[in-house]
Formats: C-alpha cells, structure tokens, sequence
C-alpha cells in the first residue's frame, strides 16, 4: 500500500529556532500533499495544500512567512517552521495524495513530528 | 461549506461489545466522500473505511462497518466484536466535489475499549 514518511518523528528545540520537518511519498508519486497540524485533544487543522512544483495555498489565518512550505519533487514536501516559538509546540501530520488517485481512495498520512519548543 | 460534526466526545464500550461512533455531516454538494480513521495514542492516522455518496449499499470492511443515511447526513461508524486495541480516537472526515482535494475532519470520538 501507500506509504508515507515524515521526519522527523519528535523533535525538541529552542525557542528562536527554525525546524524543518519532511514528508515523502515512499512507493508512489504525489501531486498533492497536505500539512495538518494537531493541539491535544483536539482534530487535525489543514494549515496549507502543496502542490509540486507551484506555490503552496496556506488556510485562512496561517502565516506563511511562519510555516515555509516547499514542494520541491513528486515526492518530497517540507514543512519549515521559522523561528519557532513555544506556541508553535504541536503535532504536525503531513498527507499525500498520488499521480492518478480516484477519489474513493483515502489520503495517506505520514506519522506526524511532535514539535516542542522549550 | 463542508462540515463534519461528531458529537461523541468520548465513548466507553465493553471488550467483545459493538460500538457505534456517530457522524454527521453538511453539505450542498452531491458527489462526496465519506472517511473514517484510527488515531491510536502514537498518533498515526489509519485507514478505516470509505463511503461514497453515491454508494448504495453500507461499506464494510472486517469488523468495521459504515451506517450510511444518505438523507439524514450521518455516517455511523460501527465497530463489531471490540477489541483493546480499538482503543483510540476516531476521525469521520468528508472529501470534497472532484478535483476539491481537501478533507474536512470532525473533532474526533475518544473511544476506551474496557476489559
């Protein structure tokens, strides 16, 4: 099946500084992929949809000078989190969608990156 | 606009038992999608089960199984024969008109499988 990863899986950083999380569609191609982001307890929020080789579409009230998105192949998406602050804390979760998928097919998810910022 | 609204927050169940997870959801339009996922205390989401909006029968797969009312705008997810494992949160989520990629997800059901 579809497998997606995403890395890294938990990182922990200083305030002040930018993360970079990747996303890659390991077995199939992915004109499309998505990056959600998760508080506690709560559903997953679309932040913004990427799409390769063009600009990303960031949802109403994301900052994309925050949330740098690259989009750079059929299979690799990246999330920069620019100077990252302890309210950027999160679980960020990417999805992927392939070259050709139908639309009964579900979007597949990578495992997420918890994001902690001391 | 899509909504996808799940008023469960939390549901117990006895192991064995069958548990069903309500979902309901609002749109005007008429080709939609119908997801439901697993996110275990990891936080992966996984895959349950798919309903398409002109489907005429329920979806099943295994022990999970999808009460689709098309006309009341809910889609039930019904988990038979409860397991420990399906101890989770429980995702309902509606992919827009073709060609709209986007997935609309409800605020989930904690669902705690007992002994």
């Amino acid at each position: 099946g579809a497998v997606v990863s995403q890395h890294p899986s938990w990182v922990i950083c200083k305030s002040g500084t930018s993360v970079k999380i990747e996303c890659r569609s390991l077995d199939f191609q992915a004109t499309t992929m998505f990056w959600y982001r998760q508080f506690p307890k709560q559903s997953l929020m679309l932040m913004a949809t990427s799409n390769e080789g063009s600009k990303a579409t960031y949802e109403q009230g994301v900052e994309k000078d925050k949330f740098l998105i690259n989009h750079a192949s059929l299979t690799l998406s990246t999330l920069t989190v620019t100077s990252a602050h302890p309210e950027d804390s999160s679980f960020y979760i990417c999805s992927a969608r392939g070259v050709g998928q139908d639309r009964t097919q579900p979007q597949h998810f990578g495992d997420g990156t918890r994001l902690s910022i001391l | 606009a899509q909504k996808i609204t799940q008023t469960q927050p939390g549901m117990f169940v006895q192991e064995k038992e069958a548990v069903t997870l309500d979902c309901t959801y609002d749109t005007s339009d008429q080709s939609y999608g119908l997801f439901w996922y697993k996110q275990p205390s990891s936080g992966e989401m996984i895959f349950l089960i798919y309903q398409g909006s002109y489907d005429e029968q329920n979806a099943t797969e295994g022990r999970y199984s999808l009460n689709f009312q098309k006309a009341r705008k809910s889609a039930n997810l019904v988990i038979s024969a409860s397991q420990l494992g399906d101890s989770a949160m429980y995702f309902c989520a509606m992919r827009g008109p073709l060609g709209f990629n986007k997935f609309y997800f409800g605020s989930g059901t904690k669902l705690n499988v007992k002994p």
